[in-house]
């Protein structure tokens, strides 16, 4: 079965520290894709870093890095130097292939960040 | 990046209409588009995918009757809410991916469902 778990359902962090979000998953799919969102109050999904599985480097993008380790099936978020406009939840998700051959994304449950001053 | 709107934002509506929510994708051409809903505190649930001039595919679970999907165009797909009732009360959130990144889908803003 395909899946996504986010094991921290709230973290901490004081600003402009570091913080590490973690999310593993599960597939038996050759070919597929792994990607946060962060989704503050208003709701907006707001993303953030993809990293495919054939990618030999981690996907980085200004702040946020993606420690991706393919064989234990972890992608973690890394926030570098937090500032607290990144409070808000954030989700994993992996883009599957569904029965028909189309692409859907599965969430995990979301880790809500707490950034303090 | 390209940009996706949904409309309206926030609906209230009485137990029994039905509601039109709109998803655009407004700087690229969606060659498919889905639709998510988002109970509080919770994730987001794939509830169908749709593909421009094709029938809408629901996930398990989700009433098809209930939640009418239309893909008219390439920028343009429509969920509606066939005689809505409180228990249909939610987060309702689009996505829209292009022919040239298939793995990536760009999310509308959400529109927010309250059936009185």
């Amino acid at each position: 079965a395909q899946k996504i778990t986010q094991t921290q359902p709230g973290m901490f962090v004081q600003e402009k520290e570091a913080v590490t979000l973690d999310c593993t998953y599960d597939t038996s799919d050759q070919s597929y894709g792994l990607f946060w969102y962060k989704q503050p109050s208003s709701g907006e999904m707001i993303f953030l870093i993809y990293q495919g599985s054939y990618d030999e480097q981690n996907a980085t993008e200004g702040r946020y890095s993606l420690n991706f380790q393919k064989a234990r099936k972890s992608a973690n978020l890394v926030i570098s130097a937090s500032q607290l406009g990144d409070s808000a939840m954030y989700f994993c998700a992996m883009s599957l292939t569904m029965d028909t051959g189309r692409r859907a994304l599965t969430f995990g449950s979301g880790t809500r960040l707490q950034v303090q001053p | 990046g390209a940009v996706v709107s949904q409309h309206p934002s926030r609906v209230i509506c009485k137990s029994g209409t039905s509601v039109k929510i709109e998803c655009r994708s407004l700087d690229f051409q969606a060659t498919t588009m889905f639709w998510y809903r988002q109970f509080p505190k919770k994730s987001l649930m794939l509830m169908a995918t749709s593909n421009e001039g094709s029938k809408a595919t629901y996930e398990q679970g989700v009433e098809k009757d209930k939640f009418l999907i239309n893909h008219a165009s390439l920028t343009l797909s429509t969920l509606t809410v066939t005689s809505a009732h409180p228990e249909d009360s939610s987060f309702y959130i689009c996505s829209a991916s292009g022919r040239e990144e298939q793995m990536k889908q760009y999310f509308g803003p959400g529109t927010r469902l309250t059936v009185l």
